[in-house]
């Protein structure tokens, strides 16, 4: 049963500090997504690869967010400084782009709280 | 700009009912994807059904069905013979596929409370 993992799941840390959130796609998926849940914004796009390639980042904040994708096993998703406001339900999926269709699987989350 | 509205904040349903969960959508794309994912208690995202805009047919996986009007550009779904365990929050969400941009959009969702 394919999944995709997420570490941590849960993660407190102090204002300034630094965050670095891991994820595992399925393996054979070409596609990987950050998102963030929050009461407020809802689910919101952070940044999307399509064969380790950033294709799309514009909705992170580029001066303390960054993306990578070192290998096809692995995306990070790294908060630095991190701030209260960043205080979220941080999502990472993965799909396999077959002509139009592609379904994107979730992982479990990583609930991070900035204090 | 591609939207998706979920108008119902909160649903209840009694046990083994049907519900419907109500997603419109708005995009100028001609071909588009729409999914629903479940959230229960717990957080994680679960995929639950997927309609191609190119799709003639509703799409339905078990007791889910996608009741899909092109032209009212809704995507409802059915949810059949509810039990206790699809208590949870449903999101709507949709890709454009014209442009190539494989993001979800998503609704705020609707938190649906089956009881017994």
């Amino acid at each position: 049963d394919a999944r995709v993992t997420q570490t941590p799941r849960d993660k407190v840390t102090e204002m300034g500090q630094e965050v670095t959130m891991r994820c595992q796609p399925i393996l054979g998926h070409n596609t990987v997504f950050w998102y963030r849940q929050t009461m407020m914004q809802g689910l919101e796009l952070l940044a999307y690869f399509r064969n380790r390639a950033p294709l799309d980042d514009s909705g992170m904040p580029k001066d303390r967010f960054s993306a990578e994708m070192p290998d096809a096993t692995l995306a990070t998703l790294k908060i630095q400084p991190s701030e209260p406001r960043d205080s979220a339900v941080y999502f990472c999926a993965s799909g396999l782009v077959l002509g139009k269709s592609d379904t994107q699987y979730f992982g479990p989350g990583t609930r991070l709280t900035v204090l | 700009a591609q939207k998706i509205t979920q108008t119902q904040p909160g649903m209840f349903v009694q046990e083994k009912e049907a519900v419907t969960l109500d997603c419109t959508y708005d995009t100028s794309d001609q071909s588009y994807g729409l999914f629903w994912y479940k959230q229960p208690s717990s957080g994680e995202m679960i995929f639950l059904i997927y309609q191609g805009s190119y799709d003639e047919q509703n799409a339905t996986e078990g007791r889910y069905s996608l009741n899909f009007q092109k032209a009212r550009k809704s995507a409802n779904l059915v949810i059949s013979a509810s039990q206790l365990g699809d208590s949870a929050m449903y999101f709507c969400a949709m890709r454009e596929l014209d442009t190539g941009r494989r993001a979800l959009t998503f609704g705020s969702g609707t938190r649906l409370q089956v009881q017994p």
